[in-house]
């Protein structure tokens, strides 16, 4: 079992539709969980980060952390042609320690206007 | 300020050529990473400096050395590589002991071709 998986893409929404972003992590003992978006050519870009179990919500973006189901998801509302990247999921804590971050394979979101 | 700078912004080398990357950190993190990543790949961690120390070494070849000279600075020298090597090299720190958080940031890369 991979330490960390997403859904397979590439995932199409059109513009204004909510875009549903998912990731699940084998280790129980994770304890921070990252969704950074990355334009082709360009590095990561943290947009969200989510320590405890619940929603977290930052403007169109919205995290949600189910640790017991050891589920992560991204929302993105009311997408645009701009949300067009690859979408990574990264955890870390747990028996990795802090210091070591693994990334799930990423999604490639297509907005179409 | 959530910046982490990385020089230079593209590199070109020859298999016989030690080169250099710089990275620079002024967050106050205590970890910082150096990662390689292939067209449509994730990252791929190679190494961690912790308090200055290396931490991880993720089975990384010879030819690639890493330095940390202090806790704002990371160097990744780089020694007879292989054309396979091209590939977009980040940077990245985190882990703000003051603040107790944990969130990654990283550099914009350098986008290394060995020839």
């Amino acid at each position: 079992q991979k330490e960390v998986e997403q859904n397979s893409g590439p995932l199409s929404v059109p513009e204004g539709a909510i875009a549903s972003l998912n990731c699940t992590y084998s280790d129980r003992g994770s304890q921070s969980f990252f969704w950074y978006r990355q334009y082709s050519g360009k590095s990561p870009e943290l947009i969200m980060f989510i320590y405890s179990n619940g929603d977290k919500e930052d403007g169109r973006f919205t995290a949600q952390l189910n640790k017991a189901s050891q589920y992560v998801s991204l929302l993105i509302r009311d997408s645009q042609p701009s949300d067009s990247a690859t979408y990574l999921c990264a955890v870390n804590g747990g028996k990795t320690s802090y210091d070591k971050v693994i990334f799930g394979p990423g999604t490639s979101l297509s907005v179409i206007p | 300020d959530t910046e982490v700078t990385q020089t230079p912004k593209h590199l070109v080398m020859g298999m016989t050529n030690k080169k250099s990357l710089k990275c620079e950190q002024h967050m106050g993190h205590r970890a910082m990473y150096w990662y390689k990543q292939k067209a449509k790949k994730p990252p791929e961690l190679m190494f961690v400096y912790s308090y200055e120390k290396l931490s991880i070494n993720e089975s990384v070849p010879s030819r690639f050395s890493p330095e940390c000279p202090n806790s704002s600075l990371l160097n990744l020298h780089l020694h007879a590589l292989q054309p396979e090597d091209s590939a977009l090299y980040l940077c990245a720190s985190s882990q703000d002991e003051k603040k107790r958080t944990y969130e990654q940031y990283f550099g914009p890369g350098t986008r290394l071709t060995v020839t």
